[in-house]
């Protein structure tokens, strides 16, 4: 069976420390990879995804990169994190068939700032 | 400007009668709609989806209708049960790509 696993579950960081998240599935192969951000009271906002090894796709400018250096591994990074990168951050994958593109998310890293 | 809306973010109800949660969209282009549970601290679920070609589909206590010509679904539970409290999120894709999320309706069924 397919797994996600994404840590640490929490991180507290100070301003302008740098940020590294770490996401890997298991028992799929080239999955679609995501990273979502949800902000206190929120919805969830995408912010990369991956369609393969070393292809990243950016949906909004900001202070954040990911990279997939392997084919079910997908990481989060800052050089130096700010107060409004606190949230929650999500980490999901799915293979689109057809027409269904339903994700498997993982549980998640609540950043909090400092 | 926000594709998914879910206008409502909050919904209380009696344990034993009907949820409904709304969503809206503004891309014509989406063809794919999804519903997912969440609980507090944990990533989201899937629960239920709907193809574009379809105006209803049903899963157990779940039903989800889809008006495409009002760019509007909901999500119906019947009946609802405490456990069925959590944030519920309307999700849309387009030829099963990446999905855009609503904001999140909060749902909580009393005893």
């Amino acid at each position: 069976s397919q797994t996600i696993h994404q840590w640490p579950a929490t991180l507290v960081q100070p301003v302008g420390s740098p940020l590294s998240l770490e996401c890997t599935v298991e028992g799929t192969s080239n999955p679609n990879l995501y990273w979502y951000r949800q902000a206190a009271g929120r919805g969830l906002q995408l912010l990369f995804y991956s369609v393969g090894i070393g292809q990243i796709s950016s949906e909004v400018p900001q202070n954040l990169s990911a990279s997939r250096p392997q084919d079910r591994q997908f990481i989060l990074s800052s050089k130096k994190l700010l107060l409004s990168d606190s949230g929650f951050y999500l980490c999901a994958w799915n293979v689109p068939t057809g027409q269904d593109s339903s994700a498997f998310f993982g549980q998640g890293t609540r950043l909090t700032v400092v | 400007d926000q594709q998914v809306k879910q206008n409502s973010p909050s919904l209380s109800v009696q344990e034993g009668r009907i949820s409904i949660l709304n969503c809206d969209y503004t891309n014509s282009m989406f063809d794919y709609f999804l519903w997912y549970k969440k609980y507090p601290a944990e990533g989201p679920t899937f629960l239920i989806s709907i193809s574009s070609i379809k105006d209803k589909n049903e899963d157990g206590r779940f039903t989800v209708f889809l008006n495409k010509s009002a760019k509007h679904l909901s999500l119906h539970i019947v009946p609802s049960q405490p456990g069925d409290s959590a944030v519920y999120f309307c999700a849309a894709s387009v030829n099963a790509g990446k999905s855009t999320f609503g904001d999140g309706t909060t749902l909580t069924v009393k005893p």
